[in-house]
C-alpha cells in the first residue's frame, strides 16, 4: 500500500543553523505534498506545500524541494530559531483520492 | 484557527463504554477526516467523508463509526470494540477537490480508565 517514510525521527540543531527533513513516498501517482508543524498538544498547521508540477517552493526561511524521479521531497529551514522547535510531518496525497498519507514525524529541537 | 472545532478537549471513558467525539466546521468544506495520533507516531486515517451522507473507511476503521448527516458535522463514535482507544484524535476538513490544504481541529484527548 501507500507509504511515506520520514527521516530523521529527531533532529537537534544550534540556533541559526539549517535543518533538513526528508521524506520518501511510494506511490508515483502522488501529486500534492504538504508539510505540517505540530507543537506539543496542539493541532498540526500547514507551513508549506508543493505540487508535483513544481520542483521547489520557498517561503521566507522555509523551502521544500521535490524530486519526482526519486520520489522524495525535503523540508529546509534556514536560520533556525527556538520557536521552530516542534514536530514536523510530511504527507503525500495520491492523485484521484482524498487520502493523505503521513510520515511518522520529526522532532526538531533548536538549541539556543 | 480555521473554523473547525472539536469537543470535548479531554474525555475519559470506562472500558466497555461507547463515546462520541464531536467535530464541526463552518468553512463550507465538503471533505472531512478523522485521524488518530499516538505518542511519537504520525497521523493514521480512521474515516473520511467526501460529501454529505457518504463516508469511507481509512486504515484503522475497526472499532470506530461515523456519520455525515450535515455538511458541517462529522462525529466519531469510539465503540467498545476498539481495544486500545486511548489516543489523541484529530478532525480535519478540506475544500472538495484534490490537493487542497487540510485544516485541523484542536483535537480530543481520549483516555480509557
Amino acid at each position: 500500500g501507500e507509504n511515506v517514510e520520514q527521516h530523521p525521527s529527531t533532529l537537534s540543531v544550534q540556533e541559526g543553523d539549517s535543518a533538513v527533513i526528508k521524506c520518501t513516498y511510494s506511490d508515483s501517482a502522488s501529486n500534492y505534498f504538504p508539510w505540517y508543524k505540530q507543537e506539543l498538544g496542539k493541532r498540526p498547521q500547514l507551513i508549506i506545500d508543493i505540487r508535483s508540477n513544481v520542483g521547489e517552493k520557498k517561503d521566507q526561511r522555509i523551502a521544500v524541494t521535490l524530486n519526482k524521479t526519486a520520489k522524495h521531497f525535503s523540508l529546509h529551514i534556514t536560520e533556525t530559531q527556538p520557536e521552530d522547535s516542534a514536530v514536523y510531518f510530511c504527507a503525500a496525497l495520491t492523485s484521484g483520492t482524498y487520502k493523505y498519507i503521513f510520515g511518522t514525524g520529526t522532532r526538531l529541537k533548536v538549541l539556543a | 484557527d480555521g473554523g473547525i472545532t472539536q469537543s470535548p478537549k479531554y474525555l475519559f471513558r470506562k472500558e466497555g463504554q461507547n463515546v462520541t467525539l464531536s467535530c464541526e466546521q463552518n468553512l463550507n468544506h465538503d471533505a472531512m477526516y478523522w485521524y488518530r495520533q499516538d505518542p511519537g507516531q504520525g497521523l493514521r486515517l480512521i474515516y473520511y467523508s467526501q460529501i454529505v451522507n457518504d463516508f469511507q473507511k481509512g486504515d484503522i476503521a475497526e472499532g470506530y463509526s461515523v456519520s455525515r448527516e450535515k455538511k458541517e458535522s462529522f462525529p466519531l463514535t469510539v465503540t467498545s470494540a476498539q481495544k486500545n482507544p486511548t489516543a489523541f484524535y484529530l478532525c480535519a476538513s478540506s475544500i472538495r477537490g484534490l490537493g487542497d490544504e487540510q485544516f485541523f481541529g484542536p483535537g480530543t484527548r481520549l483516555t480509557v480508565l
